[in-house]
């Protein structure tokens, strides 16, 4: 029973365009949301969160998005950069204190 | 500050035997945390620990131990190791609990033959 899906694989996009990656959940108890950056041979690291009383946050060129109705999470990267491709989770967590996370979305910027 | 660290980076284990996997943090963080990584699974927590001395089971904690002794280790044992164990490990922390930024180490790729 996935709680928690990124379908798309993989994505490739140009340098300059945008990135959108995006999860689905389906645990409505889930109140904080969270995305990491992972490259090759390191561990993940935190890029961007966002708790269920929002429904935007932004970083610099990072901003997620998050449609509580639609159970819906996204991640848009504006402008991406090559130094921006990596394989993105999402993370979702709720009363339990766990996080659960997507099974990951390999972003290739190409130059 | 070294942050995380895991020790070994890679491990070959046979069926049956048993190791360690070593984690340190000199954050001085309460929460620690195992993952492992499996192609198309995503991260899945295994076991975790609030501080020193407390610790409770993930979402797959089955044939693995842990113990928090110190704030800084957080060491994870591999009783009997099993094929289906093999997988990339990662140790993570994070000052006041699971919901906040987890910082983690790079990881230590185990297989088991």
């Amino acid at each position: 029973d996935q709680q928690v899906k990124q379908n798309s694989p993989s994505l490739s996009v140009q340098e300059g365009r945008i990135s959108i990656l995006n999860c689905d959940y389906t645990n409505s108890m889930f109140d904080y949301f969270l995305w990491y950056k992972k490259y090759p041979a390191e561990g993940p690291t935190f890029l961007i969160s966002i708790s269920s009383i929002k429904d935007k946050n932004e970083d610099g060129r990072f901003t997620v998005f998050l449609n509580k109705s639609a159970k819906h999470l996204s991640l848009h990267i504006v402008p991406s950069q090559p130094g921006d491709s990596a394989v993105y989770f999402c993370a979702f967590s709720g009363n339990t204190g766990k996080l659960i996370f997507g099974q990951g979305t390999t972003l290739q910027v190409k130059p | 500050n070294a942050g995380v660290t895991q020790t070994p980076k890679f491990q070959v284990l046979k069926t049956g035997q048993s190791m360690t996997l070593q984690c340190a943090q000199d954050m001085n963080h309460e929460y620690m945390s195992w993952y492992r990584q499996d192609p198309g699974m995503g991260l899945r927590l295994i076991h975790y620990s609030v501080g020193a001395g407390i610790t409770d089971q993930g979402e797959v904690p089955n044939g693995y131990n842990v113990s928090r002794s110190t704030t800084e280790d957080f060491p994870l044992r591999l009783l009997s190791a099993a094929p289906s164990q093999t997988s990339v490990y990662f140790c993570a922390s994070s000052t006041s609990g699971l919901l906040n930024e987890q910082f983690f180490g790079p990881g230590t790729r185990l297989t088991v033959l």
